[in-house]
This record gives C-alpha cells, sequence and structure tokens, in this order.
C-alpha cells in the first residue's frame, strides 16, 4: 500500500523559512519514472504546483516560486523535503505531497495535506 | 505558468449527465495526451478520477470519463450521484519553463 504523510509547522512567521518534509511508503523513489511533487491549496482556492524530484533527481519548480523553492530527497529515508524561503502570509495554505509516475504525468496517491497559516 | 480554463461551476439533477471543460494551449492539453482530473470533497485531499486524458484508474466507477479536443479536455460524468458534489481539478503536463505540471482554476458540481 501506498501512503504519503506530510509533517512540519502550522504556523511560521513572515520572512521565516517553511521547511515540511514527506515521509513515503509503498514504493521507491530511485524507480525509474517515480516522482514526488508539492501541491499547495489556500483556504477555499484552487489547487497550485509547487516543486517535483524524480527517480533521477532532476528538480522543476514553478516559474513564479522557482526562487524560493528548494526540493530535496533521502532515498534511504523514503523522505523528500520541501523548503519555502520569505513566507508572507499569501502562502497560508494546506500543502500535499503526492506520488506521480512520469510515464503518466498523474497524481495518484496524494497525502493527507497539511495547513500552514503564515502570521505574526 | 498559466493555469488551466475550467468553468467555476456546474450543476446537474441526479440521473443526468454533465460536462467539465478544460482548456489550455498547444504548450499543454492540445500538445501531449497526459491531462488527468483530480475529485476533491471538502477537507479531504484531491483523489485521481482520469488519467492520460481517458483512463479510469482501478476503482473509478465508469461513469466517469474523460476526452480532449485540440486544446480541450472534457470529463464527462454520467448518471450523477448525490456523492459526486465535490470540485473537480484538471490538471496536464507543460512543455513551459517549468516542464512540468499546470492546474486547472477547479469547478465546483452541485448535484441538485
Amino acid at each position: 500500500q501506498v501512503t504519503l504523510r506530510e509533517s512540519g509547522p502550522a504556523l511560521v512567521k513572515p520572512t521565516q523559512t517553511l521547511t515540511l518534509t514527506c515521509t513515503f511508503s509503498g514504493f521507491s523513489l530511485s524507480t525509474s519514472g517515480m516522482c514526488v511533487s508539492w501541491i499547495r491549496q489556500p483556504p477555499g482556492k484552487a489547487l497550485e504546483w509547487l516543486a517535483l524530484i524524480d527517480w533521477d533527481d532532476d528538480k522543476y519548480y514553478s516559474t513564479s516560486l522557482k526562487t524560493r523553492l528548494t526540493i530535496s530527497k533521502d532515498t534511504s529515508k523514503n523522505q523528500v523535503v520541501l523548503t519555502m524561503t520569505n513566507m508572507d502570509p499569501v502562502d497560508t495554505a494546506t500543502y500535499y505531497c503526492a506520488r506521480m509516475d512520469r510515464r503518466h504525468d498523474a497524481f495518484d496517491i496524494w497525502g493527507q495535506g497539511t495547513m500552514v497559516t503564515v502570521s505574526s | 505558468q498559466s493555469a488551466l480554463t475550467q468553468p467555476a461551476s456546474v450543476s446537474g439533477s441526479p440521473g443526468q449527465s454533465i460536462t467539465i471543460s478544460c482548456t489550455g494551449t498547444s504548450s499543454d492539453v492540445g500538445g501531449y495526451n497526459y491531462v488527468s482530473w483530480y475529485q476533491q470533497h471538502p477537507g479531504k485531499a484531491p483523489k485521481l478520477m482520469i488519467y492520460d486524458v481517458s483512463n479510469r484508474p482501478s476503482g473509478v466507477s465508469n461513469r466517469f470519463s474523460g476526452s480532449k479536443s485540440g486544446n480541450t479536455a472534457s470529463l464527462t460524468i454520467s448518471g450523477l450521484q448525490a456523492e459526486d458534489e465535490a470540485d473537480y481539478y484538471c490538471s496536464s503536463y507543460t512543455s513551459s519553463s517549468t516542464l512540468s505540471v499546470v492546474f486547472g482554476g477547479g469547478t465546483k458540481l452541485t448535484v441538485l
């Protein structure tokens, strides 16, 4: 059974750096075609794709946020980490990690999401 | 990258069929058969309903179907049921500068 779980702080202050961890099981991120992505959703708004890391350690970022994002993986721990710098109240959202099989470019399994509020 | 365009809302009565459109460009929807659709109930994570334009994952009802024409993809739900009321999002691979994924703005489906 494939599962993903997000973890990180529920509250961060403006200008701080957010670090989120996605811990997964049931698949290996070293398997060809496997990827993990981060996606966020502000309250009442649409999904927004943020970043993706693939089996070959290639990384892709949203054009609008790429200067603030870093994605990395620890294959031995089955974890993917996202850092976002210079947090702002507009970054308040539920942050999801999701698995993607690059053969289909679809997110087939999602974590439950973690709500992050940016406030002083 | 710009979001794909979806209608903000659609509605239908139980038993009816509805279609949700998702319009992009030749750099995403029109250029690749990597369109997927997600269902999201309030407070829940999205669920994959359709991938590769028209394929259903195991366990998804055959009342859900997908298609594409040009730069517009569509999700059709037949035999509407109360539990279909949810938000629906399309996404597509994009060959824009990010070389990854773009989502639509979402469509709220109301079952009357």
